[in-house]
């Protein structure tokens, strides 16, 4: 298993731009989550979803959208970026109740 | 609303010392307690999954510990080798009985930043 794989590693975007952050996992889980990091806040949850076709709002949803059409892929979108949407973006998923699994995460940077 | 405090903030020991790194809840309606390691630059590694019914996990020089009803969880690290220095991070978890605010969702600490000197 490749586990929970993010796609790209890194990117460069200038404000306004718009870009999808590409999350993947094998592992036939049915919880997804989208985190951002930013030095010194801790892990803040953007989106989640608990199966294809459901997802939610987390604490910091503002500025970005996703979907889930699969069971597997679960994307984050960054619409009209901005400055303050510059972080580590990390993709999770999890099984239930059991262990959850993060991704290598994407630095995004806005100019 | 469920908080996770991690206290110290940051640690410093010689090689070779024990330490324990603490954890604690507001909210004993946990499922399960997970700790993570986090490298420079890098995403988090799963370390231990604690269930509520369970008291503690082992693996290797790792052992956790979860006492639910006083919102409090230790992670042991014996014999510290430098190649520990990282960020550790507690998450509880409180699945989606009641479908309320942060359902299905880990609540995580700030994380515990530890040096191990050589």
């Amino acid at each position: 298993n490749a586990g929970v794989t993010q796609t790209p590693k890194f990117r460069i975007l200038k404000i306004g731009q718009s870009m999808t952050l590409q999350c993947t996992q094998d592992m036939n889980h049915n919880y997804m989550y989208w985190y951002r990091q930013d030095p010194g806040m801790g892990l803040k949850l953007i989106y989640y979803s608990v199966g294809a076709g459901i997802t939610d709002k987390g604490e910091v949803p503002n500025g970005y959208n996703v979907s889930r059409s699969t069971t597997e892929d679960f994307p984050l979108r960054l619409e009209l970026a901005a400055p303050s949407q510059t972080s580590v973006y990390f993709c999770a998923s999890r099984y239930g109740v059991n262990e959850q699994f993060f991704g290598p995460g994407t630095r995004l940077t806005v100019l | 609303k469920q908080e996770v405090t991690q206290i110290p903030a940051a640690l410093s020991v010689p090689e070779g010392e024990n330490l324990v790194l603490n954890c604690s809840f507001t909210d004993s309606a946990i499922y399960n307690l997970q700790w993570f390691r986090q490298d420079p630059g890098k995403g988090l590694t799963s370390l231990l999954l604690i269930q509520s019914s369970q008291r503690e996990q082992t693996s290797g020089r790792l052992n956790a510990s979860l006492d639910k009803s006083s919102g409090r969880s230790t992670l042991y690290i014996a014999a510290s080798q430098p190649g520990d220095s990282a960020t550790y991070l507690c998450a509880v978890y409180r699945g989606g009985v009641d479908s309320g605010a942060g359902s299905y969702q880990l609540t995580f600490g700030k994380g515990t930043k530890l040096s191990v000197i050589p």
